[in-house]
């Protein structure tokens, strides 16, 4: 099976400007979250969906979003960036559902550099 | 609030030995913890999981401990090898049902293993 792929691999923009990072899950995997991870912060959840539905969101400003797909993947945006929002994205699969224990299986990342 | 801590940012070891990383959480509706492996600009790596069920999972050179009481938890590696040079995390996870697959990370443990 291939492996969840992140578009692109990186980024450069610069404040004020708007961002969008694609995530292909793992095929048959419906859950698919939302990571970012900086220096000082280390990995932190944004957000996670299931079935198109946003299950559960972390704590990070409204300027951060996404979405899901009816085929699993998944779109995060940013708006109006600001230079904290330099980090490396991580995308998540699982195919989990309701209960039980399964891993996540992480993508390679997308670092988004703000100037 | 950190609820998931790594206290040892840095851990060297001779190849051939064991490497031992640890991690606490403070809350107590964990239930199901995970270990990645990090290089640099890479996705986290899945390595081996435990859930709250267990004290105790193997797989190959990794085995994980759980103190629940002590809300610790502990990986092995035995024996180190060159490769497992890297920044290791530990994750944990609550019920899907309260907060879907959101997983907290601890700050992470770099391991340096000598030849």
């Amino acid at each position: 099976k291939a492996g969840v792929t992140q578009t692109p691999r990186y980024l450069i923009k610069t404040r004020g400007q708007q961002v969008t990072l694609s995530c292909s899950p793992i095929s048959g995997h419906r859950s698919v979250s939302w990571y970012q991870q900086t220096p000082g912060q280390g990995l932190q959840f944004l957000f996670e969906y299931f079935s198109e539905t946003q299950r559960n969101k972390g704590n990070f400003p409204g300027r951060f979003s996404g979405r899901q797909f009816s085929n699993s993947r998944s779109e995060m945006n940013v708006s109006t960036l600001e230079l904290g929002d330099s980090a490396l994205y991580l995308c998540a699969s699982s195919s989990l559902r309701n209960e039980g224990y399964n891993e996540q299986f992480f993508g390679p990342g997308t670092r988004l550099t703000v100037l | 609030d950190q609820q998931v801590k790594q206290n040892s940012p840095s851990l060297s070891v001779q190849e051939g030995r064991i490497s031992i990383l640890n991690c606490d959480y403070t809350n107590s509706m964990f239930d199901y913890f995970l270990w990645y492996k990090k290089y640099p600009a890479e996705g986290p790596t899945f390595l081996i999981s435990i859930s709250s069920i267990k004290d105790k999972n193997e797989d190959g050179r990794f085995t994980v401990f759980l103190n629940k009481s002590a809300k610790h938890l502990s990986l092995h590696i035995v024996p180190s090898q060159p490769g497992d040079s890297a920044v290791y995390f530990c994750a944990a996870r609550g019920s899907i049902k309260a907060a879907g697959n959101k997983l907290t990370f601890g700050g992470g443990t770099r391991v340096l293993v000598k030849p």
